[in-house]
């Protein structure tokens, strides 16, 4: 069976520090990954998803950059974090556009 | 554009009660419908999901139907348990042809007390 894993689970940063979140699936081949953010007080949001190696594609402007370097993994970076990207992300996997599957998701709080 | 509209919450039932949470939609094309459930403190995970029009989506005595006519997929369950204390999210699916993208409501809370 598939599962996703991502972490870190928990992080505090201090503002301007670099952000690496890494989520990896096991199980699958080929799968289309995606990166979500949840604000405190606010729905989820879709930062980006990718349906191939190298392939990136960005829904909204902002402080964040995905990377998939391999075929089941997908990160999350920032050069220089802002306060207001604190919240909680959530990587997330599909197959052949069907269900979407979501990870534990990591907490981020930029101080 | 597509959007999903949730009832506000949040909402406070107690043991055994009914629980009713609606969700209407609006989108171009044919989506699929879903529920995702977040317990404190962890990720989202799939509840229930309907494909097309009068399909009804059922896990762990939660149940919805996908009503086209009404762009309606309303949570339902006939006795709540405290346990099912979280986070319900409803969403829908697009195949864009590239990747499909969910776009989700705003989230309800039920509370469920003794």
């Amino acid at each position: 069976s598939q599962t996703i894993h991502q972490w870190p689970a928990t992080l505090v940063q201090p503002v301007g520090s670099p952000l690496s979140l890494e989520c990896t699936v096991e199980g699958t081949s080929n799968p289309n990954l995606y990166w979500y953010r949840q604000a405190a007080g606010r729905g989820l949001q879709l930062l980006f998803y990718s349906v191939g190696i190298g392939q990136i594609s960005s829904e909204v402007p902002q402080n964040l950059s995905a990377s998939r370097p391999q075929d089941r993994q997908f990160i999350l970076s920032s050069k220089k974090l802002l306060l207001s990207d604190s919240g909680f992300y959530l990587c997330a996997w599909s197959l052949g556009g069907n269900t979407i599957y979501f990870g534990e998701g990591s907490w981020l709080t930029v101080v | 554009g597509n959007s999903v509209t949730q009832m506000e919450g949040p909402v406070t039932l107690s043991e055994e009660a009914f629980l009713t949470i609606n969700c209407t939609y609006t989108a171009t094309g044919y989506p699929s419908l879903f529920w995702y459930v977040q317990y404190p403190g962890e990720g989202l995970q799939l509840l229930l999901k309907a494909t097309k029009a009068d399909d009804k989506g059922s896990n762990k005595g939660f149940e919805a139907t996908y009503r086209k006519e009404t762009t309606s997929f309303h949570l339902e369950k006939g006795s709540v348990q405290v346990s099912d204390s979280a986070v319900y999210f409803c969403a829908l699916l697009i195949n864009t042809g590239t990747a499909s993208k969910l776009t989700f409501g705003t989230g309800t809370r039920l509370q469920v007390t003794l």
